[in-house]
C-alpha cells in the first residue's frame, strides 16, 4: 500500500524567503505524482502535475521536482508572499492500483509572515 | 456557475439524522468522486463514478450512501452517523478518470455529527 509523507507539518517563513517542501512515497512504481494547495476551509487546486517520465515541472514562482528512484519530490516557491500562505497536499497516482486512486501526504500547512 | 460547486457548505447533524450532501460540476466531465478529509489526515478516497457508474468503494461504511444520478450530479446520502464522521468532505471530477487526468475539486462540505 502506498504511502505518501509530507515534512514538515508545518513552516513559518518571512515574506521573501524561499519555501522548500517535502513529499516522499514509498512505492516508487508511480505514474504521475502532483501538488495541490489548499486554503482554508476551501478545496484542492492543482498547482503542477509531474508525469513519472519528467524529472521536474515549473509554473511561475513554482518548481516540482521528481526522484521517483528514491521517492522524493520537491515543491521550491521562490521568493515567497503572504499569499502563498496555505496548505500543500502531495499526491500519487501509482501504477500498481486502479487508474482512479490518488494517494495523499497530509500536507504542509504554510504561513508567510509579512 | 462554474468549476465544482458543493452544497451545503457546512452541515450540522445529530447521529440520528438522515441528510444529503450534493456536488455538481459544470466542466464536462465523466467522472466524479467522493473524499473525506479529517484533521491532520491525509484525503481519503470514498467513492469514484465513472459515467455514472460506481467503480470505486474503499469500504466505506454503510451509513454513507453515493448516488450518481448523471454525469454532472453527485449525492452522498448520509443516516446515522457517528461522531468520528466529522470531516471536510471533497467532490471532485476529472474528464474520465485515466491516470491522466487532473482532478477538480469543489470548496468541500463541512460536516459536523453531534
Amino acid at each position: 500500500k502506498q504511502e505518501v509523507t509530507q515534512i514538515p507539518a508545518a513552516l513559518s517563513v518571512p515574506e521573501g524567503e524561499n519555501l522548500v517542501l517535502n513529499c516522499s512515497f514509498t512505492d516508487s512504481a508511480i505514474y504521475n505524482l502532483q501538488w495541490f494547495r489548499q486554503d482554508p476551509g476551501k478545496g484542492l487546486t492543482s498547482l503542477l502535475l509531474i508525469q513519472s517520465s519528467q524529472r521536474e515541472q515549473t509554473s511561475g514562482r513554482l518548481n516540482a521536482s521528481l526522484d521517483k528512484s528514491s521517492g522524493r519530490s520537491t515543491l521550491y516557491i521562490a521568493a515567497s508572499q503572504p499569499g502563498d500562505s496555505a496548505t500543500y497536499l502531495c499526491a500519487v497516482r501509482d501504477r500498481r492500483s486502479n487508474d482512479y486512486k490518488l494517494s495523499f501526504g497530509a500536507g504542509t500547512t504554510v504561513t508567510v509572515r509579512a | 456557475e462554474t468549476g465544482v460547486t458543493q452544497t451545503p457548505r457546512h452541515l450540522v447533524m445529530g447521529m440520528t439524522n438522515k441528510k444529503s450532501l450534493k456536488c455538481e460540476q459544470h466542466l464536462g466531465h465523466n467522472a466524479m468522486y467522493w473524499y473525506k478529509q479529517s484533521a491532520k489526515k491525509p484525503l481519503e478516497l470514498m467513492f469514484v463514478y465513472s459515467l455514472e457508474e460506481r467503480v470505486e468503494n474503499n469500504s466505506v461504511p454503510s451509513r454513507f450512501s453515493p448516488e450518481c444520478p448523471n454525469s454532472s450530479h453527485l449525492f452522498l446520502h448520509l443516516h446515522t452517523l457517528q461522531p468520528e464522521d466529522s470531516a471536510l468532505y471533497l467532490c471532485a471530477s476529472s474528464q474520465s478518470g485515466g491516470a491522466s487526468d487532473t482532478q477538480y475539486f469543489g470548496p468541500g462540505t463541512r460536516l459536523t455529527v453531534l
